[in-house]
């Protein structure tokens, strides 16, 4: 099974703070995304990575940037957090090819509450 | 704007009846979807998907139908059940494209004992 691990479950922290999320994979897949998913307007893509140091803005990108030194991990930074980003951070890996179905595969979350 | 659209935000039905989850898309270059479960501070699930060659794809109690003249997809859960309560989004995507997904709002639905 994929295994998809979101460092936290819960946080808390301060306007201001610069705030790590952690997302660690074990299946080698090449493609890693960041979401944030809020009360009616679904899932949205904040950036995603296809390959280890490569990364792609998705559509709100604004106020966060991204990080993958290694192959299994993709790490969204907030570097001055602010009450707008409290959200449900997802994050989500899947292999390259058609084999693959397009299926992302999910980590558990991470709610994130900006004070 | 919106290129996957899932009109309806809740739906509600009795055990045992059908659910039907619809969704909508606006761009003809996508040739693959997919619906996701996501339970309360959990992270979404994949549940089923169909390729734009088929117009259905069936496992266990779901099924989803294509309509791409449409541009109109649905998912029906038969029989439905009170664990099947979630919310549920549609996905869809380009091959060959990037591999990004691009999802609906989500569909809360509520399955009555």
């Amino acid at each position: 099974d994929v295994k998809v691990t979101q460092s936290s479950r819960y946080l808390v922290k301060r306007t201001g703070e610069k705030v790590f999320l952690e997302c660690v994979q074990d299946m080698d897949h090449e493609n890693m995304f960041w979401y944030r998913q809020d009360p009616g307007l679904g899932l949205r893509l904040i950036y995603f990575s296809y390959d280890v140091k490569m990364k792609e803005k998705g559509d709100i990108p604004e106020g966060y940037s991204v990080s993958r030194e290694k192959k299994e991990r993709f790490s969204l930074i907030l570097e001055s957090a602010s009450t707008n980003q409290t959200s449900m951070y997802l994050c989500a890996s899947r292999p390259t090819g058609h084999r693959a179905k397009n299926i992302q595969y999910f980590g558990a979350g991470t709610r994130l509450s900006v004070l | 704007d919106q290129q996957v659209k899932q009109n309806s935000p809740s739906l509600s039905v009795q055990e045992g009846r059908i659910s039907i989850l619809n969704c909508d898309y606006t761009n003809s270059m996508f040739d693959y979807f997919l619906w996701y479960k996501k339970y309360p501070a959990e992270g979404p699930t994949f549940l089923i998907s169909i390729s734009s060659i088929k117009d259905k794809n069936e496992d266990g109690r779901f099924t989803v139908f294509l309509n791409k003249s449409a541009k109109h997809l649905s998912l029906h859960i038969v029989p439905s059940q009170p664990g099947d309560s979630a919310v549920y989004f549609c996905a869809a995507s380009s091959q060959g494209g990037s591999e990004k997904l691009v999802f609906g709002k989500g569909t809360k639905l509520t399955v009555n004992p």
